[in-house]
């Protein structure tokens, strides 16, 4: 079982949709979330951390379910310019922020 | 501007001919890391260093080498390049006061043939 799981997509939506992308991690120690976008061919950059409470940014909601060992992406209003691959990571176990396990990413792509 | 730095961003080498990753960043991070990305199995980090000197291993460290000489500098030795190691490849680093955002390198594609 890989350390984590993502649907890889694409996951097709008109504009102004919601969609909701999960992962699952299998390290139940596992302290550190967070959704990273991708853009095609670019370097990922942090989109948002995932706290136990849950947190929004914006039309953005992550979700954190620890019992369950998945966390949650909630994009509202989907605009063309959230087109892009959405990768989970979680940190591995123990080790801080060391090892960061990336998940192969959700890919969306939002039309007009 | 912060950045991390990595050169070069395109090369197109033969098996077994060396080559070196040179990645850079001006953010005074402790921490910096290199991951592969190849389709179907996302990124997978192949060695990281916690400060100057200080270097270990990934998940993926065969066939490469790193050295952390200064703090701002990280390069990616390929000594012996082979085929399976045709992949993009991204720096990373992230500063201990973080929340654990790294910032990443706009990537280097690399072909052996």
């Amino acid at each position: 079982r890989k350390e984590v799981e993502q649907d890889p997509g694409p996951f097709n939506v008109p504009e102004g949709a919601t969609v909701a992308f999960n992962c699952t991690y299998s390290n139940s120690a596992s302290q550190s979330f967070f959704w990273y976008r991708q853009d095609c061919r670019k370097e990922p950059k942090l989109l948002m951390s995932v706290y136990s409470s849950g947190n929004e940014d914006g039309r953005f909601t992550a979700q954190l379910n620890r019992a369950s060992q998945y966390i949650s992406l909630l994009i509202r209003d989907s605009k063309l310019s959230d087109s892009a691959t959405y990768l989970c990571v979680v940190n591995g176990g123990n080790t801080g922020f060391q090892k960061l396990v990336f998940g192969t990413g959700t890919r969306l792509l939002v039309s007009p | 501007e912060a950045q991390v730095t990595q050169n070069p961003r395109y090369l197109i080498t033969v098996t077994g001919k060396k080559l070196t990753v040179t990645c850079s960043q001006n953010m005074n991070h402790e921490y910096m890391s290199w991951y592969r990305q190849d389709p179907g199995l996302g990124l997978r980090q192949i060695y990281y260093s916690m400060n100057v000197e200080v270097t270990d291993k990934g998940d993926v460290p065969e066939g490469y080498k790193v050295s952390r000489k200064e703090k701002r500098n990280f390069p990616l030795i390929l000594e012996s390049p082979s085929p399976n190691q045709t992949s993009l490849y991204f720096c990373a680093s992230r500063g201990y006061a973080n929340t654990g955002e790294l910032f990443f390198g706009e990537g280097s594609r690399l072909t052996v043939l």
